[in-house]
């Protein structure tokens, strides 16, 4: 079945660590986005792509950087997670640029 | 710059009572869609209904069903017969034709009390 997968759905880490939040579809998607929520509060769109080898960077600063190399992939790098860090990592892929579909996230917590 | 407001952080209504959540929009483009998602408790967000600017007639998905206002920039979400399952963040969105990315509102909290 078609469907859109994070990677680790908890995570607790110290501050410095590296970090890498998986993102993956099966639907086919040229189009992905990375999402910041805290919770019970509005997203903040980090990073985008709209196919292999492109990136930008979303309507919010982020540390964080990603990658695209297969269509299916999208992952997101923090190089040193810090508290600040703190909060839920939303994926979602779209086909049209339109309707989205969304992962189940990732809730990141630094310490 | 599009945006989209919600102006009603939280709202709370007893099971099967109708609920109707606000949603403004402000663009300068006449091709567009927008969008409610709901968000459960610690589950992954869906999308609940869609409506293209285009189309006059309301969209209506069940027990969901929208009033666009195209002239006065509104698109607010009606839910009949509410469900505990309602409980959610709900979440309104706007995009243009050809546009990438979507903008959100800053969402509604609904409760459904037994």
């Amino acid at each position: 079945e078609a469907d859109i997968y994070q990677t680790p759905r908890y995570l607790v880490i110290g501050t410095g660590k590296k970090i890498t939040l998986e993102c993956s579809q099966t639907m086919g998607h040229d189009k992905m986005y990375w999402y910041q929520q805290d919770p019970g509060m509005e997203l903040h769109l980090i990073h985008y792509s709209y196919g292999v080898n492109s990136t930008e960077k979303g309507d919010l600063s982020s540390e964080s950087t990603v990658s695209r190399i297969r269509t299916e992939h999208f992952p997101l790098t923090l190089e040193s997670a810090r508290p600040s860090h703190t909060s839920q990592y939303l994926c979602a892929s779209s086909e049209s640029g339109q309707r989205q579909f969304f992962g189940p996230g990732t809730r990141l917590t630094v310490l | 710059a599009q945006t989209v407001t919600q102006s009603q952080p939280e709202m709370s209504v007893q099971e099967a009572e109708t609920v109707t959540l606000s949603c403004t929009y402000d663009t300068s483009e006449s091709n567009y869609y927008l969008f409610w998602y709901k968000q459960p408790p610690s589950r992954q967000m869906i999308l609940v209904i869609r409506q293209e600017a285009y189309k006059q007639q309301n969209a209506t998905e069940n027990r969901f069903s929208v009033n666009f206002q195209k002239a006065a920039k509104s698109f607010s979400l009606k839910i009949s017969d509410s469900q505990l399952g309602d409980t959610a963040m709900y979440f309104c969105a706007f995009t243009h034709k050809g546009a990438q990315k979507l903008v959100f509102g800053q969402g509604t909290r609904l409760t459904i009390n037994p």
